[in-house]
């Protein structure tokens, strides 16, 4: 299966803390996207990140890429209850308009 | 303005009906997608128009037929619903080419009974 897998599947922090969740994919890739999904809601579009990246920032998201290891993480920095959501990776292969998302990672920030 | 809008937002629905899922995108993207999210929120590619042509067509049961009367519509119709078609499903629009970010319409919770 070319489905991106996140770790962990849920999380629980405290507000202030850090979080970080992982992905992990099988397939060559063109670009990598995380995307945050609130409760009852569509998904919302956080950062892309290229395969010839390794890291990307914005605002309090930091996303690497390893291609090596077929790996991706999203680090939120001093979380919000806010950020409160499941996170999504999702991956590209170049040539097709296709994306696959992974499982996501259920997050809760408790204030 | 809402970019990606669904109509509905609720259908709930007797096994057997045949129902249809409209879907709007007002950003002038080329290309469409449908996603069905199950109750895991396993999100899963359906379909994908691009110019109001199909290009993707996952392995997906022939009572699902999507419809694309201009690009800033894709509509899902749905034939002799049945349980296992539960789920969210959701609209999304992106421009051409794999660097573009998809953007999602709210999702439309079909609950067939």
């Amino acid at each position: 299966s070319q489905q991106g897998e996140e770790d962990p599947q849920a999380l629980s922090i405290q507000e202030g803390e850090n979080a970080t969740m992982n992905c992990s994919y099988k397939t060559s890739i063109n670009n990598l996207q995380w995307y945050r999904q609130n409760s009852g809601r569509g998904l919302v579009h956080l950062i892309l990140i290229r395969s010839n990246e390794r890291e990307k920032h914005s605002g309090r998201l930091r996303v690497t890429l390893d291609t090596s290891k077929k790996s991706s993480s999203l680090l939120i920095t001093a979380s919000r209850a806010a950020d409160t959501a499941s996170y999504f990776c999702a991956i590209s292969n170049s040539g097709t308009y296709k994306y696959i998302f992974g499982t996501g990672t259920r997050l809760k920030v408790l204030a | 303005d809402t970019a990606v809008s669904q109509t509905p937002k609720y259908l709930v629905t007797q096994m057997g009906n045949d129902k249809s899922i409209k879907c709007e995108q007002n950003l002038g993207h080329d290309t469409m997608y449908w996603y069905k999210q199950d109750s895991k929120k396993f999100l899963k590619i359906m379909f994908s128009y691009n110019n109001k042509e199909l290009i993707i067509n996952e392995t997906v049961p022939n009572r699902f037929s999507p419809k694309s009367p201009d690009k800033a519509h894709l509509n899902l119709h749905i034939n002799s619903l049945e349980l296992g078609d539960s789920a969210v499903y959701f609209c999304a629009s992106s421009q051409a080419g794999d660097l573009e970010t998809q953007y999602f319409g709210p999702g439309t919770r079909l609950l067939v009974l």
